[in-house]
């Protein structure tokens, strides 16, 4: 079935230094990268929706020049935390609508998470 | 957005129980998912439920959508069941909009 492969699954960075966050698509084309961050017992906010060679567009109140998305390629998104700081920690999550053998009808196919702790 | 509400926020079952789940949403939808996310924080669909019943295993879900509500059913609970349960829903734009969750904790 679809898979997405989000890397890394842990990082610990210094305040004012920047992250980024991988997210592929196996044995699917992910047509459509959502974002996610997720604070301790609550749910997914929605972040930023991407296609791919396209802008993303962000959820009000995201701030764009903060969190860097990039879905240059049909199989690769990436988000770039920008000078993080401890208030930037939380577990991020991407979500991928695709095309391909596998994906789940009307499906979304979430990455692992990433687990980012700013210091 | 869709408001999604579910309930209840947390549910203790002992291995074997039943239980029932429960999301009630704010507006008509047509495409109303519920997922699973472990322990570890991955989330996987469980059904995609516009309307009627579905099952899967030990799983099942009903959804009525002309009353603006979904239920998931588990059965013959395991461990292997703990996590947190997701109701969701899209307008056009395939974004999700996410209930609270429903905190499932099965005891052995």
């Amino acid at each position: 079935g679809a898979v997405v492969s989000q890397h890394p699954s842990r990082v610990i960075c210094k305040s004012g230094t920047s992250v980024k966050i991988e997210c592929r698509s196996l044995d699917f084309q992910a047509t459509t990268m959502f974002w996610y961050r997720q604070f301790p017992k609550q749910s997914l906010m929605l972040m930023a929706t991407s296609n791919e060679g396209s802008k993303a567009t962000y959820e009000q109140g995201v701030e764009k020049d903060k969190f860097l998305i990039n879905h240059a390629s049909l199989t690769l998104s990436t988000l770039t935390v920008t000078s993080a700081h401890p208030e930037d920690s939380s577990f991020y999550i991407c979500s991928a609508r695709g095309v391909g053998e596998g994906t789940v009808p009307y499906g979304y196919t979430f990455g692992s998470g990433t687990r980012l702790t700013v210091v | 957005g869709i408001q999604v509400e579910q309930s209840p926020p947390d549910l203790i079952l002992q291995e074997g129980a039943n239980s029932t789940l429960r999301c009630n949403f704010s507006d008509s939808v047509n495409n109303l998912q519920w997922f699973h996310q472990n322990p570890w924080g991955q989330l996987i669909n469980l059904f995609y439920i516009p309307s009627g019943t579905k099952q899967n295993g030990r799983l099942s879900a009903t959804t009525v959508a002309t009353e603006r509500y979904s239920l998931l059913y588990i059965s013959s609970s395991q461990t292997t069941d703990s996590g947190v349960y997701f109701c969701a829903s899209y307008r056009n734009d395939y974004k999700l909009s996410f209930g609270a969750g429903t905190t499932v904790t099965v005891r052995a």
